[in-house]
């Protein structure tokens, strides 16, 4: 059964701060690894994608990935209100897949 | 333009009706999709579409119907549902099947089986 980890949260951080997301994953053989953010009530947005070990960075957002540890994680810097979701890990469970297999995903609460 | 868009937003419909959701794409996307989400768990696969062809069936019961008219439309057809269908119903797209490509979610359909 191949299956994508996250930390329920909720995570609460303040206004500023840096917002840490982590995801593992059971499938050696993923190849690639999607962040979606969800806002309550409505559909996930594709935030970050990234597909080589290391870190790719997207204005305030980060991610970063160790296939090796097959651990993904999702930084987020001077968080904002605005940022309070719930935030998904997604990931395609071999290099033949298409299904996303999504984490449970983690609730973020950024207060002001 | 990564807008995927999906109508009716909102549907209430009792275990007799038949009743169709509708998603639509202009991004030139060949792989389109439909998830299931209930209230806080993630999305779930139900079908994907690569090409206007039925790819992934993920053993959805045969009260939802999915068509793919053309490389743009995807419709998703229900009849005599059940109230534990009541669900988000997403729709979403890629450029085409494989890990690789991102997906891209629609608004969502809030389906509601009285």
């Amino acid at each position: 059964q191949k299956e994508v980890e996250q930390n329920s949260g909720p995570l609460s951080v303040p206004e500023g701060a840096i917002a840490s997301l982590n995801c593992t994953y059971s499938d050696r053989g993923s190849q690639s690894f999607f962040w979606y953010r969800q806002y309550s009530g409505k559909s996930p947005e594709l935030i970050m994608s990234i597909y080589s070990n290391g870190d790719k960075e997207d204005g305030r957002f980060t991610a970063q990935l160790n296939k090796a540890s097959q651990y993904v994680s999702l930084l987020i810097r001077d968080s904002q209100p605005s940022d309070s979701a719930t935030y998904l890990c997604a990931v395609p469970p071999n290099q033949a897949g298409t299904a996303l297999i999504f984490g449970k995903g983690t609730t973020l609460s950024v207060s002001s | 333009d990564t807008e995927v868009t999906q109508t009716p937003k909102h549907l209430v419909m009792g275990m007799t009706n038949k009743k169709s959701l509708k998603c639509e794409q202009h991004m030139g996307h060949r792989a389109m999709y439909w998830y299931k989400q209930k209230a806080k768990k993630p999305p779930e696969l139900m079908f994907v579409y690569s090409y206007e062809k039925l790819s992934i069936n993920e053993s959805v019961p045969s009260r939802f119907s999915p068509e793919c008219p053309n490389s743009s439309l995807l419709n998703l057809h229900l009849h005599a549902l059940q109230p534990e269908d009541s669900a988000l119903y997403l729709c979403a797209s890629s450029h085409q099947q494989g890990p690789y490509n991102e997906q891209f979610f629609g608004p969502g359909t809030r389906l509601t089986v009285l």
